[in-house]
């Protein structure tokens, strides 16, 4: 039973190219959350997606970033034309979606954005 | 969702009992206590959770609290292993997902267990 994948592990960009990072919840997991870790700091919300539906995007930057779930597919973070600032880890987290949700949230193991 | 207050870091010697204490005197009644840690730069990891009652599972226990103000997450037998930011977060829980079910994470205790 894997867990979360995500990839890639760790990625590297020029200022002004684009990421796209890449969540595999778990097998039977409906509902994919979005953390972005900064250096030195903690654990930020970004946003929440249920299959195809942005539910809760309370965290994320206005500009530049965005993310999607498709019906088929991996969830994908999306950030357009990256700056330094955006060097962090990116990690994803998928629950259950049924009545037997405990609130757990599982995690992957991240998705380290390096911008030179 | 109810704020947490822990201490910034603890030290602990290997094979002894681990103690965090985690400060919520805002909680309300329908919000659980859960805990997370995260052991440097790994994916979080959940430990445990409880809404009043102490709970004891393979990784830790739980020590509620009466008035559900404070809790107290216990390592039994600390190795370095354990050495990680332990979180605590106390929020509603939506036994079918959703957003109510995000973790906001704080700052956490960062337990560093000795040889």
């Amino acid at each position: 039973n894997a867990g979360v994948m995500q990839n890639p592990r760790h990625l590297v960009r020029r200022r002004g190219q684009e990421a796209r990072l890449r969540c595999s919840p778990m097998k039977g997991h409906s509902h994919v959350y979005w953390y972005r870790q900064l250096p030195e700091e903690g654990l930020k919300f970004m946003v929440y997606l249920q299959k195809e539906n942005i539910i809760d995007e309370s965290g994320m930057p206005k500009e530049r970033f965005s993310a999607e779930f498709p019906k088929e597919g991996p969830s994908i973070l999306r950030i357009q034309q990256v700056v330094r600032g955006d060097s962090a880890a990116y990690f994803c987290a998928s629950s259950a979606s049924t009545g037997l949700n405990t609130g757990e949230l599982f995690f992957g193991e991240g998705s380290r954005l390096t911008v030179l | 969702d109810a704020k947490t207050t822990q201490p910034t870091s603890m030290d602990c010697a290997e094979g002894r009992a681990a103690n965090l204490p985690c400060n919520h005197s805002t909680i309300s009644g329908n919000e659980y206590v859960y805990w997370y840690r995260q052991i440097h730069s790994q994916g979080p990891q959940y430990i445990i959770h409880g809404l009043k009652n102490n709970e004891t599972n393979e990784m830790a226990s739980l020590i509620i609290t009466e008035d559900r103000k404070s809790s107290t997450l216990i390592l039994p037998h600390a190795t370095l292993r354990d050495t990680a930011v332990y979180y605590c977060i106390v929020r509603v829980t939506s036994k079918y997902g959703g957003a109510t079910n995000k973790l906001i994470f704080g700052t956490g205790t960062l337990l560093a267990v000795q040889p």
